[in-house]
C-alpha cells in the first residue's frame, strides 16, 4: 500500500520557473526523502529531511516538512529541461527500514 | 551512478514460469532491499536482507523470495509468475540502520 500522496500528479512549466510538489503521509516517520526517476529508470536520491527538521536546502532544491500536518513540499527553483522527470516522496518509519513511496508527480519542463 | 548494478535489464517470461533477478550492491553496503514498481505507480517494498537474513517484508506472497550472498550481492526469485508481476524491479543497497538507500537501474519484467 502507498503511504503518501503527491500533489499534483502532473505539472508542466517553462524553463526558469519554479516547481512545487507536495506530499502527504499517514503515519509517524523517522525521515522523509525525495527521489527523482527519469523515464522509468532507477531512482536518484535528492534530499532527506529528518522528523525534527523543518526545512532543508540542496542546490536548487528546498524541502519543508510539517509533521503536525504530515506533509512535505519540494521546491525546485529556476527549473531546467533536464529536471523533467517523476518525483517521489518516500517515508521511513525507522532508520534503515522500508521506504514507503507515494505515487509520484510527473514534472515536464519545456524550453 | 550509485554503484548498484542489476541484471538483466529487460526480461520477458510467460505466466507460470519462474524468474531470478540479480543485484550487486554498492561496495561496503551490507543491506539490500527490493522494490516492485508497477507502471504509473510508486515503488512498493518487497523485502530487505541484512547479513544474509531477511530483515523485513512487505505485503507480497511467499512466491517472492530472496537471497543475499556473503559478498552482499542479492537475488530476487519469483515463482509461478502472474500477469500482474509485470513491473520494474528495483534493488537498493545501504548500510544497516542508515537512512539513505542507493538504487540500481532496475530490471523490467514483462509477463505474457
Amino acid at each position: 500500500s502507498q503511504q503518501g500522496e503527491e500533489d499534483p500528479q502532473a505539472l508542466s512549466i517553462q524553463e526558469g520557473e519554479n516547481a512545487t510538489m507536495n506530499c502527504s503521509y499517514k503515519t509517524s516517520i523517522n525521515n522523509l526523502q525525495w527521489y527523482r526517476q527519469n523515464s522509468g529508470r532507477g531512482l536518484v536520491h535528492l534530499i532527506l529531511i529528518r522528523s525534527n527538521e523543518r526545512e532543508k536546502h540542496s542546490g536548487r532544491l528546498r524541502v519543508t516538512l510539517d509533521t503536525s500536518k504530515k506533509s512535505s513540499s519540494l521546491l525546485i527553483t529556476a527549473s531546467r529541461a533536464a529536471d523533467t522527470a517523476s518525483y517521489f516522496c518516500a517515508t521511513e518509519a525507522k532508520a534503515g527500514t522500508a521506504l514507503i513511496f507515494g505515487k509520484g508527480t510527473t514534472l515536464s519542463v519545456s524550453s | 551512478e550509485t554503484g548498484v548494478t542489476q541484471s538483466p535489464t529487460h526480461l520477458i517470461k510467460t505466466r507460470g514460469q519462474q524468474v531470478t533477478l540479480r543485484c550487486s550492491s554498492q561496495s561496503g553496503h551490507n543491506t539490500v532491499s527490493w522494490y516492485q514498481q508497477a507502471l504509473g505507480q510508486g515503488p512498493q517494498f518487497i523485502f530487505q536482507y541484512y547479513r544474509e537474513e531477511e530483515n523485513g517484508r512487505g505485503n507480497f506472497p511467499p512466491r517472492f523470495s530472496g537471497l543475499q550472498f556473503p559478498n552482499y550481492s542479492s537475488e530476487l526469485n519469483v515463482n509461478a509468475l502472474e500477469l500482474d508481476d509485470s513491473a520494474l524491479y528495483l534493488c537498493a543497497s545501504s548500510l544497516v540502520l542508515a537512512d539513505t538507500q542507493y538504487f540500481g537501474p532496475g530490471t523490467r519484467l514483462t509477463v505474457l
